[in-house]
């Protein structure tokens, strides 16, 4: 079965320093990869996307970044977090290109003080 | 514009029925997702509709009608543990998904 691990789960980083969020899927091969940002009691905001190693699509232009140097990891990273960073993330997978559901990690909690 | 609406909140008592409403916009359309969020969790898949009609899974059914633009999340003997926040969302005809904001839902004893 397929599995989808995020971490870590919690994190309160000061402004200014650096993030690295790292997120693995299990269990299945060339998944869909997404990195999510949600604000206390708003939706799903998208942030990157990737279909592929090395293939990242950007939907919000920001300080933040995402690679895929393996088929099943995404990093989410920032050198230099704001204030307005905070937020609960959400790495998910689905598979292939068809209307199937999202996946999701259990969530990264960051506070930027 | 892309948009999803849903109610903020909404508020039912233990063992009553509750309806969820979602009405969505979007450019072209491949199905309409419900997830289930309890707070400080991440989402959890709850239904998919692609066609028109009800889909029943237990004490949860989902409702789509395409012509309308609208979906609704049906919730029945309502549990304390029902508590958390659902989420409409929509594939557009670029598979990209739109989310709704969520509704909160207050289950009361």
């Amino acid at each position: 079965s397929q599995t989808i691990h995020q971490w870590p789960a919690t994190l309160v980083q000061p402004v200014g320093s650096p993030l690295s969020l790292e997120c693995t899927v299990e269990g299945t091969s060339n998944p869909n990869l997404y990195w999510y940002r949600q604000a206390a009691g708003r939706g799903l905001q998208l942030l990157f996307y990737s279909v592929g190693i090395g293939q990242i699509s950007s939907e919000v232009p920001q300080n933040l970044s995402a690679s895929r140097p393996q088929d099943r990891q995404f990093i989410l990273s920032s050198k230099k977090l704001l204030l307005s960073d905070s937020g609960f993330y959400l790495c998910a997978w689905r598979q292939g290109t068809d209307t199937g559901e999202l996946f999701f990690g259990e969530g990264s909690r960051l506070t930027v003080l | 514009g892309q948009n999803i609406d849903q109610p903020t909140e909404m508020t039912a008592t233990e063992g009553a029925i509750v309806q969820i409403n979602c009405t969505y916009q979007t450019s072209g359309f491949n199905g309409l997702f419900w997830y289930q969020q309890h707070a400080g969790e991440a989402p959890t898949f709850l239904s998919y509709n692609v066609l028109d009609g009800l889909e029943e899974k237990g004490r949860f059914s989902s409702f789509l009608s395409r012509s309308k633009g609208y979906s609704y999340l049906l919730l029945k003997e309502l549990q304390m543990k029902d508590s958390a926040s659902y989420l409409c969302a929509a594939w557009d005809s670029n598979y990209q998904l739109i989310w709704g904001a969520g509704t909160k839902l207050i289950i009361k004893p």
